[in-house]
C-alpha cells in the first residue's frame, strides 16, 4: 500500500492558463474522488469515479473543468482558463467500497 | 444552514485534558459520520468512523453518535501536544455514493 499519489504537490500559474493535475489512487480501490479545499474550510465535493466512470459531478465543477480516468487507474483534473478564485488545495481520496477515504497529499494551486 | 456545522474553535485545552468537539448535522438520512484530522499543510487523514448509535472507541478517541439528536462528537483523552490540529467532521447520505460533507474543521491547542 503505497498510498494515494498526487503530482505536482504545487502548480503556480498565471491566470487564464490551463493546468492539469493527476492523481494515482491505492490500486485495490475502485472509487476515486476529488475534492477542493480553501483555507479555513472543510473539502467540497468535485467529483466521484468507479472505475473508469464517471458517475458524480458537483455544481462547483463548472465547464472549465474536466475529470478523467482512463481504464479505471489514475485520474486526471483540468482546469482550462483559470481563474484567481480557482486557487485552492485540490485533493484526491480513493476508497474500496464499505471504507473511510484515503487522501493523497494535494496539488496546492496558486493563481497569480 | 449548512449541512454540517462544527465551532471553529480555536479549542484549546491543557496536555493531559479531555478535548471535546461537536458536530451537528442537518440531513437526517445521513448514515457514516467520520472525523477527519488535518495538520496545518498536510492532508486530512480518517481517524474514526461511526455507524450506528453509541460510543465507538479507538486507543484514546471515542467517537459519539446520536442520529436523533443529529449530533456527533470526538473526544480525545489524555490530550497530548501532537494532537494539535484541525478536526473535521464528515458525513455521507445514503445514495450518495459515499460523498463526503465535511464541516469547516475545528481547530485545536493542546497547550504544555
Amino acid at each position: 500500500d503505497t498510498g494515494v499519489s498526487q503530482d505536482p504537490r504545487h502548480k503556480i500559474t498565471k491566470r487564464g492558463q490551463n493546468v492539469t493535475f493527476r492523481c494515482d489512487p491505492i490500486s485495490e480501490h475502485n472509487r476515486l474522488y476529488w475534492y477542493r479545499q480553501t483555507l479555513g474550510q472543510g473539502p467540497e465535493f468535485l467529483t466521484y469515479f468507479q472505475n473508469e466512470a464517471q458517475l458524480e459531478k458537483s455544481r462547483l465543477l463548472s465547464n472549465r473543468f474536466s475529470a478523467e480516468r482512463p481504464k479505471g487507474s489514475f485520474s486526471t483534473l483540468e482546469i482550462q482558463r483559470t481563474e484567481q478564485g480557482d486557487s485552492a488545495m485540490y485533493l484526491c481520496a480513493s476508497t474500496r467500497q464499505d471504507y473511510g477515504y484515503t487522501f493523497g497529499s494535494g496539488t496546492r494551486l496558486t493563481v497569480v | 444552514q449548512k449541512e454540517v456545522e462544527q465551532n471553529s474553535g480555536p479549542l484549546s485545552v491543557p496536555e493531559g485534558a479531555i478535548a471535546s468537539l461537536n458536530c451537528t448535522y442537518s440531513d437526517r438520512v445521513s448514515q457514516s459520520f467520520f472525523w477527519y484530522r488535518q495538520y496545518s499543510g498536510k492532508s486530512p487523514e480518517l481517524i474514526m468512523s461511526i455507524y450506528s448509535n453509541g460510543d465507538k472507541e479507538d486507543g484514546r478517541f471515542t467517537a459519539q453518535l446520536n442520529k436523533a439528536s443529529q449530533y456527533v462528537s470526538l473526544l480525545i483523552r489524555d490530550s497530548q501536544p501532537s494532537d494539535s490540529a484541525t478536526y473535521l467532521c464528515a458525513v455521507t447520505r445514503a445514495g450518495s455514493a459515499r460523498q463526503l460533507t465535511f464541516g469547516s474543521g475545528t481547530q485545536l491547542t493542546v497547550l504544555p
